[in-house]
């Protein structure tokens, strides 16, 4: 199972909206709705941020969505803050009890 | 509060095993799915495996490059989980973190412990 396609990097301005892709196929996030984003801050764990393409956990903030279209999810963070700064990775069910992460994308705000 | 705690990483040589354990607490362990996902050092997140609950029979599921040689399992009476790694590789050299599996997204995560595949 191949790892799903994130650019490498991507970034904004305080106050801007900065949106990260996350490509697969037919037989991941094509296929299912179950499509996860999570924050990763240097030295420390993941946190979940997205859920099921669009829905946020408890506690994350509004300024942070999910869509998707075909094969390629998109995260879109909007009213970038400082705080916002870190590794970003999409994560797809690929079937046959799979998962899959994306490779991942540092965000930089300028 | 929900806390995952990872312990058992350390130093081994390539073809050697070792066990990781995860102890849970703040929530009822026996109820969710259980993950193991590794992040070599300066790379990406991979999943390596998910063990079902009690309903779920326990029976688990791996990623092709750990199948065959690793196993997850859990102890609900002791609301920990485990990784037994066999025949260990140096590309199995990562931070390992176990994770509450909730719906397919995973909404805690330990902290993380390091395993180096060197000899």
């Amino acid at each position: 199972q191949s790892a799903l396609t994130q650019p490498p990097s991507a970034s904004g301005s305080p106050g801007q909206s900065v949106t990260i892709s996350c490509t697969g196929t037919s037989s991941d996030v094509g296929g299912y709705n179950y499509v996860s984003w999570y924050q990763q801050h240097p030295g420390k764990a993941p946190k979940l941020i997205i859920y099921e393409v669009t829905k946020r956990p408890s506690g994350v903030p509004d300024r942070f969505s999910g869509s998707k279209s075909g094969n390629t999810a998109s995260l879109t963070v909007s009213g970038l803050q400082a705080e916002d700064e870190g590794d970003y990775y999409c994560n797809s069910y690929a079937g046959s009890n799979n998962f899959v992460f994306g490779t991942g994308t540092k965000v930089t705000v300028l | 509060e929900v806390q995952l705690v990872e312990s058992g990483g350390g130093l081994v040589q390539p073809g050697g095993s070792l066990r990781l354990s995860c102890a849970a607490s703040g929530f009822t362990f026996s109820g969710p799915y259980m993950d193991w996902v590794r992040q070599a050092p300066g790379q990406g997140l991979e999943w390596i495996g998910r063990i079902r609950n009690k309903a779920g029979g326990y029976t688990a599921d791996y990623a092709a490059s750990v199948k065959g040689r690793f196993t997850v399992s859990r102890d609900d009476s002791k609301n920990s989980l485990y990784l037994q790694m066999n025949s260990l590789k140096t590309e199995d050299t990562a931070v390992y973190y176990c994770a509450r599996d909730w719906n397919t997204a995973l909404d805690y995560w330990g902290q993380g412990t390091l395993v180096t595949v060197s000899s």
